[in-house]
C-alpha cells in the first residue's frame, strides 16, 4: 500500500519566522508531487505540482523542492504571516494512478 | 470561470438510507475526482472519472459508486449509509487529460449520518 507521510503534524510559529515541512513518498515509479493549502472553511487550493527530480518552485514567500530519488519534498515559508495559517497537504501519484494524500501539516502563525 | 460546485452543501441522513451527491466541474475540465475526509484522516481517494469512464477507484466498499455524464458533471452515491460514512466529501476537477493533474476543489458536501 502506497503511503505519504508528512511531518510535523502541526506547527506553531510567530509572525516573521521561517518554517519548513516535509513530505515523504515512495520513490519508485514516481510521476508527480502536489502541494495544496487548505484554509479553514475554504477548499484546498493548489500551490505546486512538481514532476522532475531537483524541481524547485516558488510562489511569493512559499517555495518547494523535490527529490524523487530519495522520495521527499520540502515546503518552505519565509517570513510567516497570520494569513499563512492553514493545513498544508502533499499528494503523490505514479503514472496512471490516483493522487494519494498525506494527512497534512497544520500551521498556526501568531501575530 | 466559475469554480467547482457541489450540491448539496450539507446533508443529514439516517443509517440505512442512501444519498446522492452532485459535482459540476470547471468548464472544460473532463477529469473529476471524489475524496472523503474524516477527522484524523487525510483526504481518501474514492474514484476518478474521465470522459464518462471510471479511470481509478480507491479502496472503498461497493456501497460507494459514482458516474459521470457527457457534460462532465459527476454524481456519487452511497447506499445503505453507515455512521462511519459521516464525512466531508470533496469533488475536484482537473484540466489534464492523460493523467490526473492539479486538482481544483469544490466546497464539499458535509454528510452527517445519524
Amino acid at each position: 500500500i502506497l503511503n505519504v507521510e508528512q511531518s510535523p503534524q502541526s506547527l506553531h510559529v510567530q509572525e516573521g519566522d521561517s518554517t519548513n515541512f516535509t513530505c515523504s513518498f515512495p520513490s519508485s515509479n514516481f510521476y508527480a508531487l502536489h502541494w495544496y493549502r487548505w484554509e479553514t472553511a475554504k477548499s484546498p487550493e493548489a500551490l505546486f505540482v512538481m514532476t522532475l527530480n531537483g524541481d524547485e518552485k516558488k510562489k511569493g514567500r512559499i517555495s518547494a523542492t523535490l527529490n524523487t530519488k530519495e522520495g521527499y519534498s520540502y515546503l518552505y515559508i519565509k517570513g510567516s504571516q497570520p494569513e499563512d495559517s492553514a493545513t498544508y497537504l502533499c499528494a503523490f501519484n505514479q503514472a496512471g494512478t490516483a493522487l494519494i494524500f498525506g494527512k497534512g501539516t497544520t500551521l498556526s502563525v501568531s501575530s | 470561470k466559475a469554480g467547482v460546485t457541489q450540491t448539496p452543501r450539507y446533508l443529514i441522513k439516517t443509517r440505512g438510507q442512501q444519498v446522492t451527491l452532485s459535482c459540476s466541474p470547471i468548464s472544460g475540465h473532463r477529469s473529476v475526482s471524489w475524496y472523503q475526509q474524516t477527522p484524523g484522516q487525510g483526504l481518501q481517494f474514492l474514484f476518478e472519472y474521465f470522459s464518462e469512464t471510471q479511470r481509478n477507484k480507491g479502496n472503498f466498499p461497493g456501497r460507494f459508486s459514482g458516474r459521470q455524464f457527457s457534460n462532465s458533471r459527476s454524481e456519487m452515491n452511497v447506499s445503505t449509509l453507515e455512521l462511519g460514512d459521516s464525512a466531508l466529501y470533496l469533488c475536484a476537477s482537473s484540466p489534464r487529460d492523460r493523467v490526473i493533474g492539479e486538482q481544483y476543489f469544490g466546497p464539499g458536501t458535509r454528510l452527517t449520518v445519524t
